[in-house]
């Protein structure tokens, strides 16, 4: 069963603080591996995206892959309360479609 | 992005009725999915929503319980049949998209309480 793990939290952070946030995948051959932020009450919303192993930035992100250790990560410079969310880490698979899976999620707290 | 939008939003159900839920994209995307994300869980993909042929089930979901429409390239629906209380869930539908056509993009869900 291909996998991805996420430590369900919750992170708390204080204001300004850096977030780290981790996930690790079992299918090796996976390429594609997506951040996606979660308000309480609401869908999922795609913040981040990574294929290459890196860094990549996006203002305050910055997603971290190394397929050699099969894990992804996400970092939040000047952690916000607005950040307070799940974040939920996706890989997509290989070989079936365009299907991915996600894992459980990482609430984060950021507290004022 | 497309702008997705599904009906219901949410509603409540007595059990062994079904539900149609309606998910419109407000452009044309080759691919549709639906999602049910149950309380305090991660999204677990039910099925690819194929225009012009049936829809692709994920394991331990079958057509009989969420049969899916896919009319046409900005519009699905999925139905949940004969409902229990373990349906109560999110159900969410998702396009592919993006500038590498590479990510996916999700609707603001609907909420199923069955009683």
């Amino acid at each position: 069963q291909k996998e991805v793990e996420q430590n369900s939290g919750p992170l708390s952070v204080p204001e300004g603080a850096i977030a780290s946030l981790n996930c690790t995948y079992s299918d090796r051959g996976s390429q594609s591996f997506f951040w996606y932020r979660q308000y309480s009450g609401k869908s999922p919303e795609l913040i981040m995206s990574i294929y290459s192993n890196g860094d990549k930035e996006d203002g305050r992100f910055t997603a971290q892959l190394n397929k050699a250790s099969q894990y992804v990560s996400l970092l939040i410079r000047d952690s916000q309360p607005s950040d307070s969310a799940t974040y939920l880490c996706a890989v997509k698979r290989q070989g079936q479609g365009f299907s991915f899976i996600f894992g459980k999620g990482t609430r984060l707290l950021v507290k004022p | 992005s497309a702008v997705i939008s599904q009906k219901p939003s949410r509603d409540i159900c007595q059990r062994g009725t079904s539900l149609t839920i309606q998910c419109q994209v407000d452009s044309q995307v080759t691919m549709m999915f639906w999602y049910r994300q149950q309380p305090g869980q991660s999204l677990t993909l039910i099925a690819t929503a194929n225009q012009g042929s049936e829809a692709t089930y994920e394991s331990g979901f079958v057509i009989d319980k969420f049969p899916i429409s896919r009319p046409n390239l900005t519009f699905s629906t999925l139905t949940v049949s004969n409902m229990s209380p373990e349906d109560s869930s999110i159900y969410l539908c998702s396009v592919q998209g993006g500038l590498s056509y590479n990510e996916q993009f999700f609707g603001p869900g609907t909420r199923l309480t069955v009683l």
